[in-house]
């Protein structure tokens, strides 16, 4: 059972234009989301995590959504920039859990 | 270094053969993970230490797969009779500590081919 779902396996966005990766979950108890992103042969670099008592957290060009009816997670990247191109991956946690990666999303930012 | 330094980077092994990773976390992280990365997969948990104790051994795929962490610090992950399966980049993490909202840093990843 797959609890944390990247639909998207890739995506492409013009470089300055808004680039939105999106993730689902099913498990109500999961309190605590976090962005990795990873280049090729390199280990996945944390960008930017979220708890469930927020529905937003920003950081310079990234900025996290929590919409927990919908338990639905998403990732704002505005501009986007070609060092932004990678593989994103969401995860949550509930409590003192493991953390349950998505399957990861393409993304490609093209000049 | 200041990060997660994982060694080998790089293992070519035939089937069979035991192989041993190693995993140094960020000085102070008394939480470390093993995760691997299959081909196209996302990152699936091995097991966990909180200090140089495994309270979650779950994620370990069979009983070839054993773990441990001295001193609290630096952990190997050892395979036994490696099988083709097995094939896959083993990535260690640490944390301040587990119980907290802390995020994880990962290491590079041993890329690990059997043969």
């Amino acid at each position: 059972d797959q609890q944390v779902k990247q639909n998207s396996p890739s995506l492409s966005v013009q470089e300055g234009r808004i680039s939105i990766l999106n993730c689902d979950y099913t498990n109500s108890m999961f309190d605590y989301f976090l962005w990795y992103k990873k280049y090729p042969a390199e280990g996945p670099t944390f960008l930017i995590s979220i708890s469930s008592i927020k529905d937003k957290n920003e950081d310079g060009r990234f900025t996290v959504f929590l919409n927990k009816s919908a338990k639905h997670l998403s990732l704002h990247i505005v501009p986007s920039q070609p060092g932004d191109s990678a593989v994103y991956f969401c995860a949550a946690k509930a409590s003192a859990q493991k953390l349950v990666f998505g399957q990861g999303t393409r993304l490609t930012i093209n000049p | 270094g200041a990060g997660v330094s994982q060694s080998p980077s790089n293992k070519v092994t035939e089937k069979g053969k035991d192989v041993e990773l190693r995993c140094d976390p960020i000085s102070g992280h008394t939480a470390l993970y093993w995760y691997r990365q299959s081909l196209g997969q996302g990152l699936e948990f091995l097991i966990y230490f909180q200090g140089n104790s495994a309270p979650d051994k779950s994620g370990l795929p069979s009983d070839r797969f054993s773990a441990e962490r001295t001193g609290g610090s630096v952990s190997t992950l050892t395979i036994q009779r490696t099988q083709q399966e097995d094939s896959a980049v083993y990535l260690c993490a640490s944390s301040l500590e587990r119980g907290l909202n802390q995020p994880q840093h990962f290491g590079d990843g041993t890329r690990l081919s059997i043969l």
